[in-house]
């Protein structure tokens, strides 16, 4: 089957550089996407990784290892409002479009 | 583009009635996905189609689930009968791939939050 893992909490302060990592058993495996949700919210769409390497957006980068099925989340100049769940999910099967999401990691910014 | 429409954003029902949710997926997105969200499992893909073909249900948990496309615009999934245990919220999403499929961008409706009495 399919599986992802995920730290299920991780805390920072204001400012601080943040990473969440994501391992991942995926047969056909086409990549690796970020998704962001608030408490109440649906997930917005933040990062994917098709190939290795970095992806950068903003302050928002991730990152993607095939041969070692690892990716990870780096979050810069941490600001309050980034206090959400995200998730990990990757995407596989023969349409490339079966996405299996992890079960996400709560980041708690502190002042 | 208003964004993926889903309706209704609350539904509160008794064990054994019918539920319907609905979808509108947005213009030109060739992909649509319904996921359920809970606690105990997660988000998790319950069905997608493409062109409103279903293409893959095999997350779709009972028989009582079902979901439909009967066009481009429109999509419904189904419970008959509905059980306490299927109280979650129910996310529809559309999708459209960038650089030739190198790139996937999912946009998740605001979901609906069912809960069975």
């Amino acid at each position: 089957g399919q599986s992802l893992e995920q730290p299920s909490e991780v805390t920072a302060v204001e400012g601080a550089i943040v990473q969440i990592n994501c391992t991942y058993q995926t047969s056909g495996f086409y990549g690796l996407s970020w998704y962001q949700q608030h408490d109440g919210g649906a997930p917005t769409f933040l990062s994917y990784n098709g190939l290795d390497g970095l992806e950068e957006t903003g302050r928002f980068s991730s990152f993607l290892s095939r041969s070692d099925s690892y990716g990870y989340l780096l979050l810069q100049e941490l600001q309050m409002k980034d206090s959400a769940s995200y998730f990990c999910a990757s995407r596989s099967g023969n349409y490339g479009q079966n996405f299996v999401f992890g079960p996400g990691t709560r980041l708690s910014v502190l002042p | 583009d208003a964004g993926v429409i889903q309706s209704p954003r609350h539904e509160v029902t008794e064990m054994g009635q019918e539920v319907t949710l609905r979808c509108k997926p947005i213009s030109g997105h060739d992909y649509l996905f319904w996921y359920r969200q809970t606690m105990m499992r997660g988000l998790e893909l319950l069905i997608y189609f493409n062109n409103n073909v279903p293409i893959d249900d095999s997350g779709m948990p009972e028989d009582r689930f079902s979901a439909k496309m009967p066009n481009a615009s429109f999509s419904t999934l189904k419970i008959q009968p509905s059980e306490p245990r299927d109280s979650a919220v129910y996310f529809c999403a559309s999708s459209v791939e960038l650089g030739g499929g190198t790139k996937n961008i999912q946009y998740f409706g605001a979901g609906t939050r069912l809960s069975v009495l």
